[in-house]
């Protein structure tokens, strides 16, 4: 799977959108960019995910490059409680289709601030 | 609510004590997973099941048993566990696929390990 690179932190203010980037320069051309993210102490929550085209769902959209060489997440509107950890992940169906293997890791501490 | 539960929320265990972790999904879905994350770490992946067939074992130890006895529930059996065992053991599950859904994993709230 391709590796990916995020900021470690990011503050952003309660009610403005919180870009979080994520470069993935080695993807290739069946991966895709998936995001997650998790708040203190619980389990990890899907996002949104995309392969080529920009994404939208009730949570956040998904802009990727033409190239797909990077990605952003937005939060449109930021609250309080959007303080996580947000991963990004890239990767593709393991032989036989069955499962996507999602490799953790560090992610963005992405803090929201009154 | 992600329709994925685990039992119990937390649990405190000596190094001779035999436990098991539950988890149970509500979404119909044919794979589940076990992960461990310990403090200041990511998580890593542990086991994973298709179809009640275990299809990946990440080198986890063998004090560490997994079980998938139908595609709803899956279980975790310690046993003289370690005190560096000591971590957020998360369950999740997912429909598998070969669209970009089946990337989409659901987790639970995570079993708090801590073994004494």
């Amino acid at each position: 799977d391709a590796k990916t690179t995020q900021p470690t932190s990011m503050d952003c203010a309660e009610g403005r959108a919180a870009n979080l980037p994520c470069n993935h320069s080695t993807i290739s051309g069946n991966e895709y960019v998936y995001w997650y993210r998790q708040i203190h102490s619980q389990g990890p929550q899907y996002i949104i995910h995309g392969l080529k085209n920009n994404e939208t769902n009730e949570m956040a959209s998904l802009i990727i490059t033409e190239d797909r060489k990077s990605s952003t997440l937005i939060l449109p509107h930021a609250t309080l409680r959007d303080t996580a950890v947000y991963y990004c992940i890239v990767t593709h169906p393991r032989s036989g289709g069955s499962n996507y293997k999602l490799t953790f890791g560090k992610g963005t501490l992405l803090t929201v601030n009154p | 609510e992600t329709g994925v539960t685990q039992t119990p929320r937390h649990l405190v265990m000596g190094m001779t004590n035999k436990k098991s972790l539950k988890c149970e999904q509500h979404l119909g879905h044919n794979a589940m997973y076990w992960y461990k994350q310990s403090a200041k770490k990511p998580l890593e992946l542990m086991f994973v099941y298709n179809f009640k067939e275990q299809t990946e074992n990440n080198s986890v130890p063998s004090r560490f048993s997994p079980e998938c006895p139908n595609s709803s529930h899956l279980f975790l059996h310690l046993h003289t566990l370690q005190p560096e065992d000591s971590a957020l053991y998360l369950c999740a599950s997912s429909q598998p696929g070969t669209s970009g859904r089946a990337g989409e994993q659901y987790f639970g709230p995570g079993t708090r390990l801590t073994v004494t």
